[in-house]
């Protein structure tokens, strides 16, 4: 079964609108961690955000926001005013819990944003 | 300083020949993982290194896949016998582990394998 489930594999946004990059999780461990990345063109990785469960507040990082419910098990990332440089592929990933290293990620979401 | 390196970063070869791959971790960091990448694709998580612990080799595909990781530093990813299907993007990352989980993974450039 998908661990990390992000359910649109393609988005067309307009540049200076907001976006929000959908990401679901499945986890039975109370201790985990979640993060976004995003993937240009050159195929390098770059982090964006992170959030750990028992964080209190949702994580930001500049433009980058983390809509983080608990209860849905839902990690959504919000790129607020959005620019030319955010088309790229965007991967959520998660380590699952204390006892396991491994991150594993989701199939991501290609962002296009349009001029 | 230096991020991850990988090398080569492009490979081709014949189907049945193996191929090493070869990545730099960032000094210092006792975590290293590698994951592949096929043409737009995710990423799949293929095997993890934590300082002087037994590797977690639970996703790699086949017995034909391997990787060791010399003096917690280096480490090489060795595919036998390659098939067309081994053709992908080799990704690898390390991080500082900490008690947490908030250590970030840096990526190399990655090694694009092409089999013919």
């Amino acid at each position: 079964a998908q661990k990390i489930t992000q359910t649109q594999p393609g988005m067309f946004v307009q540049e200076k609108e907001a976006v929000t990059l959908d990401c679901t999780y499945d986890t039975s461990d109370p201790s985990y961690g979640l993060f976004w990345y995003k993937q240009p063109s050159s195929g390098e990785m770059i982090f964006l955000i992170y959030q750990g469960s028992y964080d209190q507040q949702n994580a930001t990082e500049g433009r980058y926001s983390l809509n983080f419910q608990k209860a849905r098990k839902s990690a959504n990332l919000v790129i607020s005013a959005s620019q030319l440089g955010d088309s790229a592929m965007y991967f959520c990933a998660m380590r699952e819990s204390i006892r396991d290293d491994k991150i594993i990620f989701g199939k991501g979401t290609r962002l296009h944003i349009l001029p | 300083g230096a991020g991850v390196s990988q090398s080569p970063s492009n490979k081709v070869t014949e189907k049945g020949k193996d191929v090493e791959l070869r990545c730099d971790p960032i000094s210092g960091h006792t975590a290293l993982y590698w994951y592949r990448q096929s043409l737009g694709q995710g990423l799949e998580f293929l095997i993890y290194f934590q300082g002087n612990s037994a590797p977690d080799k639970s996703g790699l595909p086949s017995d034909r896949f391997s990787a060791e990781r010399t003096g917690g530093s280096v480490s090489t990813l060795t595919i036998q016998r390659t098939q067309q299907e081994d053709s992908a993007v080799y990704l690898c990352a390390s991080s500082l582990r900490l008690a947490g989980y908030q250590e970030t993974q840096y990526f190399g450039p990655g090694t694009r394998l092409l089999v013919l």
